[in-house]
Order: structure tokens, then sequence, then C-alpha cells
């Protein structure tokens, strides 16, 4: 049946590293969104993509990159210039303008 | 900047009535979401609205006033299953935009 899917649930970085969270959706939705949740604040935008081949940054993309090769793929890299990258990563996908709807999230860990 | 403003924590007894209030200043309006988020899980839709008045769906009514910027989530008949944050979310523009959030009002129902 359709949704979105991301993988990991857990994800662990370690000082330095790069790591890469998965977002995929087979809902044929055209737009696609990351969004950021620290506790107490709102989801915050970091990468958005409304077609593939082509994003735009968010108010937080600092320290993360995107790609968009495929309609149904929408993956997110924290790197190391990400340097408070512990958060809930939220996956989310639209189409026409329509509503948003979430996959269930990656929480990122710092070791 | 974009400003939504909620309430950051309510309760509420089981079986009764809560409103969760939010007010909106922001550059560009083309509707309001109103999501549920249990702990821990991804922000699921409750409601949308782009025109001023109520929309009911079962326990749950949001109503919109884009001259006051100004929304509010009902929810009636409380069950302990409400205890969640409720996030208001406002789409800037037309097509497929980000939404800007608030930072979620946690409610707890209490026997």
């Amino acid at each position: 049946d359709g949704g979105i899917t991301q993988s990991p649930k857990y994800l662990f970085r370690k000082e330095g590293q790069n790591v890469t969270l998965s977002c995929e959706q087979n809902l044929n939705h055209d737009a696609m969104y990351w969004y950021r949740q620290d506790p107490g604040q709102g989801l915050r935008l970091i990468y958005y993509s409304q077609i593939v081949n082509d994003f735009q940054k968010g108010d937080i993309a600092e320290g993360y990159s995107v790609s968009r090769e495929k309609k149904e793929s929408f993956p997110l890299t924290v790197t190391s210039a990400q340097k408070n990258p512990t958060a809930f990563y939220l996956c989310a996908s639209s189409i026409n303008g329509e509503t948003q709807y979430f996959g269930p999230g990656t929480r990122l860990l710092v070791l | 900047g974009q400003n939504i403003d909620q309430p950051t924590e309510m309760t509420a007894t089981e079986g009764a009535i809560v409103q969760i209030n939010c007010t909106y200043q922001t550059s560009g309006f083309n509707g309001l979401f109103w999501y549920q988020q249990h702990a821990g899980e991804a922000p699921t839709f409750l409601s949308y609205n782009v025109l001023d008045g109520l929309e009911e769906k079962g326990r749950f009514s949001s109503f919109l006033s884009r001259s006051k910027g100004y929304s509010y989530l009902l929810l009636k008949e409380l069950q302990m299953k409400d205890s969640a944050s409720y996030l208001c979310a406002v789409s800037l523009g037309s097509g497929n935009t980000p939404l800007v959030f608030g930072k979620g009002t946690r409610l707890s129902v209490i026997a």
C-alpha cells in the first residue's frame, strides 16, 4: 500500500562523519520536504524539492545536502559541518499543493 | 519573518471539550493546517482551512478567521488517546510550498 518510508528509525553519528537518511514515497507525489524537530521547537524546514532534479534550501540548510534524482526518493545527508545534528528528522511529500503527509521519522543521535 | 503562536501546554479532563488556539502573522497565506503528533511519532493530518469559518470532522473541528490571523482546533468528548501535541501550520503560497509550523501545543487528557 502507498506511503512514505524513512530509514533507519535510529541513526548514530560519530564525530566528523557524514550520514545519509533515506526517504522514499510511492504516492506519486511531486514535492518532497525535509524538516527537523527539536524538543520544544516546531518543525523547521531544511530542504524541499518541487520536482525531480531541483531543490531549494529551507531555513536551516547549513550542514545538510540533498539530491532528487528520482521522483520517489529524496535522501538527506547530514555532513560533519552540522555541529548540532541530534534531532528527529521528518520527511514529507505532497501533490498539487495539497496536504503534506509525513514519514515515520529518523532519530539521529551523536556518539 | 513568520510568526505562529500557540500555547505550549494544556490539560483537560476525559469527556470534556478543549479549544487550542493559534495566531499567525505571515508574509503570505494559502491555508492553515492542523496536525496531531503523538510522542516519538510522525505528525498526522487533522484538518485544513483556507476560507473563513468552521470545518467539522467527527469529534474535531477547526475554525479560521483570516482577517484576525486566528484559528482554533476544537476537540470534543476527549479521550485519553487524544493526549498528544497539536501542530498549527500555515502554507505561505499556492502549489507545493513548504509549511511554516508553530511550536505545537502539548495536550494532556486526565481522568
